[in-house]
């Protein structure tokens, strides 16, 4: 079945910088999601991009299909943006395959 | 409209029991699937329910089973509660009607913990 990787597995950063979180996928995929997961354990959808670029306020992911990854950029950080950051991408039975996420710690 | 509800947020069990979970999905979702989490793991798919059938299954014992009903209103039962069934479990639902464009929405979880 596909494959997902996601790297780096653990980041920390100061409030206010830069960070690009990756997602490899072994196979081409029609569906493909980025979610945070709070400290408290809630799942939100951050953004639904099989391919192409999308924009989010200090969120943006690209997706490069034909290469088999996507990249979820974060500019300023702030310290709400901790958590763990998961990519799913979804195989052609339905179910969501997960990578095991990058856990991201932004310091005051 | 309402987000994914579960019920209950909390539960403390001890080995040998069973256990039931519920879910109620964003009203007009018909697929739910369920996920356990443990400590500093990923998500782990149980399974998947759309229109009270189960549609995928994922790679766990059959202690865990769940089913549907006509309202899209999930549960979810483990039984013979092992101390390794300790986690966060966490129902999603999803609009099928735009699949494979859907996202998925997930409700608070539900943490058991199994003495």
């Amino acid at each position: 079945g596909i494959q997902v990787e996601q790297s780096p597995p653990d980041l920390i950063l100061q409030e206010g910088a830069n960070s690009t979180l990756r997602c490899n996928f072994s196979d081409s995929v029609n569906n493909l999601q980025w979610f945070h997961q709070n400290p408290w354990g809630q799942l939100i959808n951050l953004f639904y991009i099989p391919s192409g670029t999308k924009q989010n306020g200090r969120l943006s992911a690209t997706t490069v299909a034909t290469e088999r990854y996507s990249l979820l950029y974060i500019s300023s950080s702030q310290t709400t943006d901790s958590g763990v950051y998961f990519c799913a991408v979804r195989e052609s039975n339905y179910q969501l395959i997960w990578g095991a996420g990058t856990k991201l710690i932004i310091k005051p | 409209k309402a987000g994914v509800t579960q019920t209950p947020r909390y539960l403390i069990k001890t080995r040998g029991q069973q256990v039931t979970l519920s879910c109620s999905p964003i009203s007009g979702h018909r697929s739910v699937s369920w996920y356990q989490q443990t400590p500093g793991q990923g998500l782990q798919f149980l399974f998947e329910y759309f229109s009270e059938t189960q549609r995928n299954k994922g790679n766990f014992p059959g202690r865990f089973s769940g089913r549907q009903f006509s309202n899209s209103r999930s549960e979810m039962n483990v039984s013979t509660l092992e101390l390794g069934d300790s986690a966060l479990y966490l129902c999603a639902s999803s609009d099928v009607t735009s699949w494979p464009t859907d996202t998925q929405y997930f409700g608070p979880g539900t943490r058991l913990t199994v003495l």
